[in-house]
């Protein structure tokens, strides 16, 4: 089992529907990274967050510490959406190394 | 212009041949990673520096070696590619202990483009 895990591991919307992304962990992180990549291959950063919500335009990520679950949601999808979304924890210890869930592909059709 | 580049962005190689894989950045980071990324599977860390004189092994080493030649370049090198090495390849880099919104502590990674490397 892996320590981080995203589901669902492929996604398809109709353009406009609300998205909903989740990142599960079982180590102990000090924060979460949500990263897109687009097919050419590029990684961008589009969240980092330790505790609550952060908002960026449609995009809202979410965290529960407690729980150890976190959400990335697209609100009003749009087919430039269409990517594979990463969600990778910062371990709380030590170095503060990454650890990567596999990814979730999403495709938004018009 | 970008603060993380990777030298070449693809490359094409046959087994036995030895390939060098650049990144150079203009964040003043002092951490710097090499990753690979293999379609179904998340991105695996081959080799971490966190200064000059401090390079260490990530979980799948074998098979690489790196060259932290100045603050602001990380080399990864493949002495001698095999099919299984081809993959993406990414260099990231870090600046722990600084962050503007979530404070001390935290260790937000920022990737380059990235290298697809076919090994024939």
């Amino acid at each position: 089992k892996n320590e981080v895990e995203q589901s669902p591991q492929n996604l398809t919307a109709q353009e406009g529907e609300f998205i909903t992304i989740n990142c599960s962990y079982s180590v102990g992180i000090s924060a979460l990274h949500w990263l897109q990549q687009h097919p050419g291959g590029g990684i961008v950063s589009l969240f980092m967050l330790s505790s609550g919500k952060k908002k960026h335009g449609r995009l809202i990520a979410t965290i529960n510490i407690q729980e150890k679950h976190s959400s990335l949601h697209i609100t009003a999808s749009h087919p430039r959406d269409s990517a594979v979304y990463i969600c990778a924890g910062s371990l709380s210890s030590g170095t503060y190394k990454y650890i990567f869930g596999t990814g979730t592909r999403l495709k938004v059709l018009a | 212009d970008a603060d993380v580049t990777q030298t070449p962005r693809n490359r094409i190689t046959k087994t036995g041949k030895r390939i060098m894989l650049e990144c150079s950045q203009t964040k003043g980071h002092d951490r710097m990673y090499w990753y690979r990324q293999d379609p179904g599977l998340g991105l695996r860390l081959i080799y971490y520096s966190f200064d000059v004189k401090d390079i260490n092994k990530g979980e799948i080493s074998d098979g690489y070696s790196v060259s932290r030649q100045a603050q602001a370049k990380f080399s990864l090198s493949l002495e001698s590619a095999i099919p299984n090495q081809t993959a993406l390849y990414f260099c990231a880099t870090s600046d722990f202990g600084a962050h503007t919104t979530l404070g001390p502590s935290y260790n937000e990674q920022f990737f380059g483009p990235g290298t697809r490397l076919t090994v024939l």
